[in-house]
């Protein structure tokens, strides 16, 4: 299966963008790129989804690299309600939407 | 839109006791999971339904962890008898398909304590 590698923790003001991170070096040309996110106390939750081309939704935006190695999620304008683990996940091949959960990003957002 | 639904909320229970919890996925959602997620942890997959057949279960403790999701709706997982690791919030989740194009929705989780 593709690993990812996102830092433990990061912290952010209210109201600026929040560039997260995420590394998968063994990534293959099927693999989609899953981002959840699960705040205090409840399980997680959607955020978005990408192959090879950018995504925005209006939640956030997916930006891949060129070689697909890395991405980035990015939240346009931090909130205090932004403040969650993120998760980035690549199902196993033929997999579907199959999630391994890994321990993903702590994002603390300071008001 | 009504979300996916688990009871209970919350469970204490001894060691070597036993312990059901139910799950209401999203109508229509052929797809069904459940998780555990111990303290501090990623949820980890435990079992994945594909309407009322078992698409994986590699990582159910099956000597003492069972679910079925009867009529390809609803569905129980059973822990029987419990040990203390077993503490741990299990969420069930349900997608519309298993498909890679398909979200997850996750419900509230039920927290279990072990004593």
């Amino acid at each position: 299966d593709a690993k990812t590698t996102q830092p433990n923790s990061m912290e952010s003001n209210e109201e600026e963008p929040v560039h997260l991170p995420c590394n998968h070096s063994t990534i293959s040309g099927t693999d989609y790129i899953h981002w959840y996110r699960q705040l205090p106390s409840q399980g997680p939750e959607y955020v978005i989804h990408g192959l090879t081309s950018n995504v925005n939704n209006r939640m956030a935006s997916l930006a891949i690299a060129e070689d697909r190695k890395s991405s980035t999620l990015i939240l346009h304008r931090a909130t205090l309600r932004d403040a969650a683990v993120y998760y980035c996940i690549l199902p196993p091949p033929g997999a579907g939407n199959m999630l391994t959960f890994g321990g993903g990003t702590r994002l603390m957002v300071k008001p | 839109e009504a979300g996916v639904a688990q009871s209970p909320r919350y469970k204490i229970i001894e060691k070597r006791q036993s312990v059901a919890f139910w799950c209401n996925p999203i109508s229509g959602h052929a797809t069904l999971y459940w998780y555990q997620q111990i303290l501090g942890q990623g949820p980890k997959l435990l079992i994945q339904f594909q309407n009322n057949g078992v698409v994986d279960d590699s990582q159910l403790p099956k000597d003492r962890f069972s679910a079925e999701r009867l009529k390809g709706v609803d569905s129980t997982l059973k822990i029987q008898p419990a040990k203390l690791e077993d503490s741990a919030v299990y969420l069930c989740a349900s997608s519309y398909t298993s498909g890679a194009f398909y979200e997850q929705y996750f419900g509230p989780g039920t927290r279990l304590t072990v004593t």
